[in-house]
Formats: structure tokens, sequence, C-alpha cells
């Protein structure tokens, strides 16, 4: 069936380190990938995604490509601020289905 | 901007009480789903609907029902509140898309439900 797997937190990084969140999936077909992230005391909103093989999401400086060889898709930030202190779901939609499938989350805290 | 609204934020309950929780969206989105959101074990999909009248069971049903009469809103019933069911609740809606999968969801802010 169809899955994602992401990387436990929770994640403390100093401002200005690298961030990876580790993500991969299990899936037929050519699901389409997002990132998400949710800010304390709200819902979540997308942060990123990719519909295809080889493409790359990015905003805020995040990135994320969509690797189907290695069925991953890893988030990246080459300089996290305080600001980005929050949870990330990695997520997949399968070809022809409705229900999107969630990671667990990952937790990350940026320090000062 | 999309926006989807949930009626509470904050909701006491006691156990035994039904309990509805209203969710609004303003895209003309056809799809929306219920989520309960709990610590360890991320978003689990209670029930979604992908057209007016139209409802389909998720991963963890059981002790709710869902009403969709009008394509903005979709509500979310406990018929007999548990101490079980205290959580995060997620409501979200998205459009359809040509390619037969669910395009970005987007999330309402979530009601935190306690049931005593």
């Amino acid at each position: 069936g169809n899955s994602v797997t992401q990387m436990e937190g929770p994640v403390t990084l100093s401002e200005e380190a690298f961030l990876t969140i580790n993500c991969t999936y299990t899936a037929t077909g050519y699901p389409s990938l997002f990132w998400y992230v949710q800010y304390p005391g709200e819902g979540l909103q997308l942060l990123l995604k990719a519909t295809k093989a080889d493409d790359k999401g990015s905003n805020k400086g995040f990135e994320a490509t969509y690797r189907k060889e290695t069925t991953s898709f890893h988030l990246e930030k080459g300089s996290v601020q305080v600001s980005d202190s929050a949870v990330y779901f990695c997520a997949l939609s399968p070809t022809g289905g409705f229900k999107t499938i969630f990671g667990a989350g990952t937790r990350l805290f940026v320090k000062a | 901007d999309v926006k989807v609204t949930q009626s509470s934020r904050y909701l006491v309950k006691r156990t035994g009480e039904k309990v509805f929780l209203e969710c609004v969206q303003d895209m003309d989105h056809e799809n929306m789903f219920w989520y309960r959101q709990d610590p360890g074990l991320g978003l689990r999909l209670i029930y979604f609907s992908y057209d007016v009248k139209m409802k389909e069971k998720g991963d963890i049903p059981e002790g709710y029902s869902v009403s969709r009469e009008k394509k903005e809103r979709f509500s979310l019933i406990l018929e007999s509140a548990s101490t079980n069911q205290t959580s995060m609740y997620l409501c979200a809606s998205s459009p359809r898309t040509g390619r037969g999968t669910t395009d970005t969801q987007y999330f309402g802010p979530g009601t935190r439900l306690t049931v005593l």
C-alpha cells in the first residue's frame, strides 16, 4: 500500500545551520509529493510540492526534489531561522485516489 | 486566498454529548476532509467527501459521522462523545485535479476538543 516515512524528531538546530529532513515513500504509479508545515497553534499549510519525477519544489528557501529511483523527497534549507521552528509533514497523493497520506511529522526547533 | 474556517478553536464537552464540528471553505472546492491529529500519530483521516451529499470513510471512522448538504460546508458529528475522542480536529479542502490525484489541501486552524 501507500505510505510515507519521515525522520523522527525533534530536530534541534542553531540559527543559520543547514537543515535536512528525510522522507521516503512507497506508492504505485506516479504520486504527487508535498511538504506541509504547521506553526504553533495553526493548521497545516503547503510549503512546497512536486508532481513528477525529478521535479524540484521550492519555497521560502526550502527545497525538495522528487527522486523516483530512491523513492525520496527530502526537505532541505541552507540556513534556518528561529521563525522556521514548526512541525513539518511529508505527504503523498497517489494516482487515482482522493486520499493524501501524511508522514508522522518532524518537529524542528531553531535556537537563536 | 483560500480560506477554511472551523466553528470553534476550543471546545469542552462531557461524555455522551452529541458534538458538531463545522467547517466552511470559500473556494468552491469539490473535496473536503476531516482529520484528527494526535501526538506521535500524525494526521489520521476520519471521513472525506468528493461532492455534495457524497461521503467516504477514512481510516478511523468509528464513532463519527459527517454531513455535506452544501458544497462549501462539511460537518463532523460525534454521536456520543467519549474521552478517547479528545484530540485536535482539522478540516481541509482541495480542488479536484484532472490527473485523478488530490491536489494541495488547504487546512483550517483546527478545533481542540476536550471530552471530560
